[in-house]
């Protein structure tokens, strides 16, 4: 069965500072990998997914995820966080073929100091 | 084109009552799921669709929980009688089956139960 692990719940950056969300998955076979994005009171919005092909994908707002099989992760990254990147991250993985039902991590929220 | 469209946005019912939520997928997209987010369960995966037939219902929790689509562009979540309990965001998701499209959500519902 499919799995998602976000070890984070909650963490601060601040502005102009890197960041780095993790996520560990588990699934049997090649996944599709997601990272979406919740402001408060949104809905979820698609940051970036990984189907196959290069393990480095970029998304929207600037972020990237990098798929590392070897670790069963996905983790998210971006340079220089912004204080509108505030929100609820979460990573997702999907059954390659089928019916590519999407199962979620529990997400990790972000806050971001001026 | 207007994303997945939700309805309503948000609902307050009395205990007992049946409460209706409706989804518009994404023209073109064949498998639709119903998502429901809580703060102690996060985002569980209730029921999904494909090619307006139910794939997979065992997220349901109860049989006070039943979904629908009559046709491919209308799905319909019920929930009779509710209770305090089922109090929640519920999401609408539409992708195409197979394909490397993300998953669009809709803004969900908030749905309240007094």
């Amino acid at each position: 069965a499919q799995s998602v692990t976000q070890p984070d719940i909650h963490i601060t950056v601040s502005e102009g500072a890197s960041l780095e969300l993790r996520c560990n998955y588990s699934y049997g076979a090649t996944p599709y990998l997601f990272w979406y994005v919740q402001s408060p009171g949104q809905g979820l919005q698609l940051l970036l997914k990984y189907f196959s092909g290069d393990t480095l994908v970029q998304g929207i707002k600037g972020f990237e995820a990098e798929f590392k099989r070897s670790q069963s992760s996905f983790n998210l990254r971006k340079p220089s966080v912004h204080w509108s990147d505030a929100a609820e991250y979460f990573c997702a993985v999907g059954a390659s073929g089928g019916y590519n039902k999407l199962i979620f991590g529990a997400g990790t929220r972000l806050a971001v100091h001026p | 084109d207007a994303g997945v469209i939700q309805s309503p946005r948000h609902e307050v019912t009395e205990m007992g009552q049946e409460v209706t939520l409706r989804c518009k997928p994404i023209s073109g997209h064949n498998s639709l799921f119903w998502y429901r987010q809580t703060m102690m369960r996060g985002l569980e995966l209730l029921i999904y669709f494909n090619n307006n037939v139910p794939i997979d219902d065992s997220g349901m929790p109860e049989d006070r929980f039943s979904a629908k689509m009559p046709n491919a562009s209308f799905s319909t979540l019920k929930i009779q009688p509710s209770e305090p309990r089922d109090s929640a965001v519920y999401f609408c998701a539409s992708t195409l089956t197979d394909t490397n499209y993300g998953y669009t959500f809709g803004s969900g519902t908030r749905l309240t139960v007094v």
